[in-house]
């Protein structure tokens, strides 16, 4: 079936860099964005940006442009997010897939917990 | 890009029905009718409910109904039963390849 999966929990001290990955099955990597979707907690859900599975091009929204780095690795299906960590958070990678401009299948979060 | 605002929180008894507003600028909302809503439980993913507007994908009730005028989004969930208590965020498309979510509303069903 169509899932995402993301990978693992991590802790990180603050200004430490994380990469979080977001590998797709059930269709086709390639013919769909993939936007990642940051939540802290208690707090709403922030739209990060996309990269085009294809191309590589990739569009950060404002806040997050300068603190974090979107890739990816088509021969494994694999979407990567790298963010230099200031705060915990739960980072979601999104799809839409069966429906246009919104997003349909979600990973499951990758909490980042940030620890001095 | 601001973000989209939404109650922070409403309620409703079981039964009753409750609207969520999602209020954006003439750049996303009032530009485009592609506003999705989502409803999120607590330690889990979204999951969308509408898109489109007004629009419900395979398997979502029919108790979740969009609608849309000028900037304002609004969602309404009829007959409340308790496993809609959850935070629910609006989406719009913000043009440009871009989207912006709302502040999200946690619904308490009393």
């Amino acid at each position: 079936q169509v899932q995402l999966v993301q990978s693992g929990a991590e802790v990180k001290k603050p200004g430490a860099s994380v990469k979080v990955s977001c590998k797709a099955s059930g269709y086709t990597f390639t013919a769909y964005f993939i936007h990642w979707v940051r939540q802290a907690p208690g707090q709403g859900l922030e739209w990060m940006g996309w990269i085009n599975p294809t191309s590589g091009d990739k569009y950060y929204a404002e806040r997050f442009q300068g603190r974090v780095t979107m890739t990816r690795d088509a021969s494994i299906s694999t979407a990567y997010l790298e963010v230099t960590t200031d705060d915990s958070a739960v980072y979601y990678c999104a799809v839409a897939l069966i429906i246009d401009y919104a997003f349909d299948i979600w990973g499951r979060g990758t909490l980042v917990t940030v620890s001095s | 890009q601001s973000a989209l605002t939404q109650p922070a929180s409403v309620s409703g008894s079981p039964g009753q029905s409750i609207t969520i507003s999602c209020t954006g600028t003439n750049s996303d909302i009032g530009s485009f009718d592609l506003v999705s809503w989502y409803q999120q439980h607590p330690g889990k993913a979204p999951k969308v409910l509408i898109y489109e507007g007004i629009k419900r994908p395979s398997g979502i009730s029919t108790r979740f109904s969009g609608s849309k005028s000028g900037n304002t989004a609004s969602l309404t969930i009829s007959g409340l039963q308790a496993e809609d208590a959850a935070n629910y965020y609006c989406c719009s498309y913000a043009g440009r390849t871009t989207w912006v979510f709302g502040g999200g509303t946690q619904l308490t069903v009393l």
